[in-house]
């Protein structure tokens, strides 16, 4: 049981360049959630999916674009890298509010 | 969304017990109290969760107020091991707030042998 996967673990861009991050969990959960953590700072809500085809945005999703296609994938896009989404992402998921969140171990981003 | 305040740093030392505070006074209803940590350079790792009784699993023990405004993680023996960031959060239940954490500053637990 691989619980939440992402990929890749570490990337750096350009200014300007575009990346797709994938997040992958085998645990049949319904929702899930792409976060960023800067240095220092607690998690922030990118965007967040509450079912297979749906997606909504979080807090601070200016700039990403998310894809639900199938239940199990959930794709975090940077159509044009800024130097200010360098930071860690995480994904996460959960099967509803009433179970935690199983996170995955990170993916480490740098524009440059 | 409901916000929870938690000190910034506590200390313990090895193998006593130790209890996280965390307040919560707008908490609604029908919200969850989740309690997560994050060791360095890994991601969040969920340690338990509980809406009104008090809970016990493997990893900690949460005990939560009759009115609901606070609550209090116990890990029973502290180890080196449980040195983290730890999180209180609320998880809502309806509306848009359902199913999001939304993360604070955390309390910054240190362990000495």
């Amino acid at each position: 049981n691989a619980g939440v996967t992402q990929t890749p673990k570490f990337r750096v861009l350009k200014t300007g360049q575009s990346m797709t991050l994938l997040c992958a969990q085998d645990m049949n959960h319904e929702y899930m959630y792409w976060y960023r953590q800067d240095p220092g700072m607690g998690l922030r809500l990118i965007h967040y999916s509450v079912g297979e085809g749906t997606t909504a945005k979080g807090e601070v999703p200016d700039g990403y674009n998310v894809s639900r296609l199938k239940k199990q994938n959930f794709l975090l896009g940077l159509e044009s890298a800024a130097p200010s989404q360098t930071s860690v992402y995480f994904c996460a998921s959960c099967y509803s509010n009433s179970y935690g969140y199983t996170f995955g171990s990170g993916t480490r981003l740098t524009v440059v | 969304d409901a916000k929870t305040t938690q000190p910034n740093s506590m200390e313990s030392n090895e193998e006593e017990p130790v209890h996280l505070p965390c307040n919560h006074s707008t908490i609604s209803g029908t919200d969850y109290i989740h309690w997560y940590r994050q060791l360095p350079s890994q991601g969040p790792e969920y340690v338990i969760h509980g809406l009104t009784s008090n809970v016990n699993n493997r990893m900690a023990s949460l005990a939560i107020a009759e009115d609901r405004k606070s609550s209090t993680l116990i890990l029973h023996r502290a180890t080196l091991r449980d040195a983290a960031v730890y999180y209180c959060i609320l998880m809502g239940a309806g509306g848009t707030s359902y199913g999001k954490l939304t993360f604070g500053q955390g309390t910054i637990l240190t362990v000495h042998p």
